[in-house]
């Protein structure tokens, strides 16, 4: 079983509508989490970091679950510019795997107009 | 500008030749890694390094050597590449705290004939 896991998607959204996904990890130890964007193989670019109690920019969401051990990402209103890969990444941080990251393979979200 | 340059950003190379990706980052960040993305797996890490001369293998450091001779570089080495070697490498850096974020290189997409 992979340590992080998102559905791949594609997300086919009209333009204006909101979107949710998810990501599930299997480390309880867990202790930041973050989104990232991808767009076409280029390089990720952090979206926003995942704050225990959740945490909102402008019209993206974040959400941590950690009794079920998920975090979600919500976007509001979507725009055309939207469209890329959403990657999740956990980090456990802890004596034996400072900087040992791992990255969910991605949720692809298409934006239409 | 605070960024993570890599280079080459395009090398093909044939199996057995030895070659070095060089990523070199200008915000005197502690931690830095290598990952390697290929479709449908996203990113895998390869080697981390906390500090100069601290480094540790990721998930996938099989057939690769890094360094960090210097706080500013972490070269990543293949003694001897092989076709399935062949993919799209990041190089990131990030400070410490556990919302740090990562800075990622534009990637090299390296293909091994």
């Amino acid at each position: 079983r992979k340590e992080v896991e998102q559905d791949p998607g594609p997300f086919n959204v009209p333009e204006g509508a909101t979107v949710a996904f998810n990501c599930t990890y299997s480390n309880s130890a867990s202790q930041s989490f973050f989104w990232y964007r991808q767009d076409c193989r280029k390089e990720p670019k952090l979206l926003m970091s995942v704050y225990s109690s959740g945490n909102e920019d402008g019209r993206f969401t974040a959400q941590l679950n950690r009794a079920s051990q998920y975090i979600s990402l919500l976007i509001r209103d979507s725009k055309l510019s939207d469209s890329a890969t959403y990657l999740c990444v956990v980090n456990s941080m802890t004596t034996d795997s400072w900087g040992k990251l791992q990255f969910g393979a991605g949720t692809q979200v298409v934006v239409t107009p | 500008e605070a960024q993570v340059t890599q280079n080459p950003r395009y090398l093909i190379t044939v199996t057995g030749k030895k070659l070095t990706v060089t990523c070199s980052q200008n915000m005197n960040h502690e931690y830095m890694s290598w990952y390697r993305q290929d479709p449908g797996l996203g990113l895998r890490q390869i080697y981390y390094s906390m500090n100069v001369e601290v480094t540790d293998k990721g998930d996938v450091p099989e057939g690769y050597k890094v360094s960090r001779k210097e706080k500013r570089n972490f070269p990543l080495i293949l003694e001897s590449p092989s076709p399935n070697q062949t993919s799209l490498y990041f190089c990131a850096s990030w400070g410490t705290g556990f919302l740090n974020e990562q800075f990622f290189g534009p990637g090299t997409r390296l293909t091994v004939l």
